[in-house]
């Protein structure tokens, strides 16, 4: 399978506690994005990052988020003291941008479903 | 007032009937269009990818967008039970390519 992959697929905790998720992205992508879903709605962008470098974070992403990207490969994403209303689908995508203001194609990683109780 | 608005359905349509989904937007900077489909428990697939005002066709699909009624179409054609999902529409600007807006999706369900 050759598509975005993502870890885990779903993801129950309590309210406090941390949770850590991964991305791997299509191999031949620079670009990397995490976007959050909740039920009804459509993705909301979170953050991106080109190669290793994270470039922009939405306000959606407070300082309880955290988003790496070593070595430009795989990306964690990580939540610390979570919170009920951080219960919703946590989507990874990739492309490939040959710079800026050029067309992207995002695919999107089938999602960790967190569910904060 | 959302910058992309979608109705969310649920369209309720007989197998082999012509399908059409629609987007409202306001932002008159968005250049790129989209329309994904998702299937439950699972991540938005890309279905059509046009760039500017115009018509693109793949298979069964169609996109339109008319940029000065700010206004985007997917017609689905020979509509099949396997196309039950929800749809939705996406839309990014030159300067922000990589963050997309989207709709709330529309729910559609192609009945045998």
């Amino acid at each position: 399978d050759t598509g975005v992959s993502q870890n885990p697929r779903h993801k129950i905790t309590k309210r406090g506690q941390n949770v850590t998720f991964r991305c791997d992205p299509i191999s031949e992508h620079n670009r990397l994005y995490w976007y959050r879903q909740t039920l009804g709605q459509g993705p909301e962008f979170l953050t991106y990052f080109q190669n290793e470098a994270q470039l922009e974070k939405s306000r959606l992403l407070s300082d309880r988020f955290s988003a790496e990207r070593p070595k430009g490969s795989f990306s964690t994403l990580e939540i610390q003291r979570t919170e009920q209303g951080d219960s919703a689908m946590y989507l990874c995508a990739s492309s490939f941008a040959r710079g800026e203001g050029t067309n992207e194609k995002l695919f999107f990683g089938s999602g960790t479903q967190l569910s904060v109780l | 007032q959302k910058e992309v608005e979608q109705d969310p359905g649920p369209l309720s349509v007989p197998e082999g009937a012509i399908v059409s989904l629609n987007c409202t937007y306001s932002n008159s900077a968005f250049q790129y269009f989209m329309w994904y489909r998702q299937y439950s428990r699972k991540g938005p697939e890309l279905l059509m990818y046009t760039y500017s005002s115009g018509n693109k066709e793949d298979g069964r699909f169609t996109a339109q967008v008319d940029k000065s009624s700010k206004y985007i179409s997917l017609f689905i054609r020979d509509s099949q039970p396997s196309d039950s999902a929800t749809y939705l529409c996406a839309m990014s600007g030159v300067d922000s390519s990589y963050k997309l807006i989207f709709g709330s999706g529309t729910r559609l369900l192609v009945r045998p």
